[in-house]
């Protein structure tokens, strides 16, 4: 079955402690991106990857780290979480040239306290 | 003024009703536009995707966009309670499929 994975689920930190949130597809695809999810603002883009070690910032990078090692997994660091970075993540991953395959993980729902 | 401009509703419908969700944009430079599902409490699933102007239809589901206007539609025609969810629109410039612009949501209820 053709799907990304995303773990933890639900996590709650404190203010400082690094977290790493892991992001997997099975399908092969290129482009694989994380996105942040608030209310009233939609998603919004936080990074993305073309593709094995190429990676980009999007909108609202500030505060993260990425990594493309290896062409399935997408990791999202955060090195020194903060409250405003409470909020619901999502990977997702594309394949290239093709934009009506876009597939979503079931999202990260962080708490930094 | 934010790239994508989308109602946050809720919008609440009887069951059988034609259903009208609709995004504006200021970027002339979109090609791509989308139209994404969430139910609560899981990721967006991507309902309907058209290139340029036009019209596509997908069942009961009908996208429209309008380039002059800078406006894009969705209709869910024979709306049902299982199409309670929210509905995102998403757009991109050519070439710009990993960089999605999306539209904040609208809460969509259908009750019986």
């Amino acid at each position: 079955e053709a799907q990304v994975t995303q773990n933890p689920r639900y996590l709650i930190t404190v203010t400082g402690k690094k977290l790493t949130v892991t992001c997997s597809q099975n399908m092969n695809h290129e482009y694989m991106s994380w996105y942040r999810q608030d209310p009233g603002l939609g998603l919004r883009q936080i990074y993305y990857s073309m593709n094995v070690e190429v990676t980009d910032k999007g909108d609202v990078p500030e505060g993260y780290k990425v990594s493309r090692k290896e062409k399935r997994n997408f990791p999202l660091i955060l090195e020194s979480p903060s409250p405003n970075q409470t909020s619901l993540y999502f990977c997702a991953s594309t394949l290239a040239g093709s934009g009506d395959t876009q597939y979503f993980g079931p999202g990260t729902r962080l708490t930094v306290l | 003024q934010k790239e994508v401009e989308q109602d946050p509703g809720p919008l609440s419908v009887p069951e059988g009703a034609i259903v009208s969700l609709n995004c504006t944009y200021s970027n002339s430079a979109f090609q791509y536009f989308m139209w994404y599902r969430q139910y609560s409490r899981k990721g967006p699933e991507l309902l309907m995707y058209t290139y340029s102007s036009g019209n596509k239809e997908d069942g009961r589901f009908t996208a429209q966009v309008d380039k002059s206007s800078k406006y894009i539609s969705l209709f869910i025609r024979d709306s049902q309670p299982s199409d309670s969810a929210t509905y995102l629109c998403a757009m991109s410039e050519p070439g710009g499929y990993n960089k999605l612009i999306f539209g904040a949501g609208t809460r969509l209820a259908v009750h019986p």
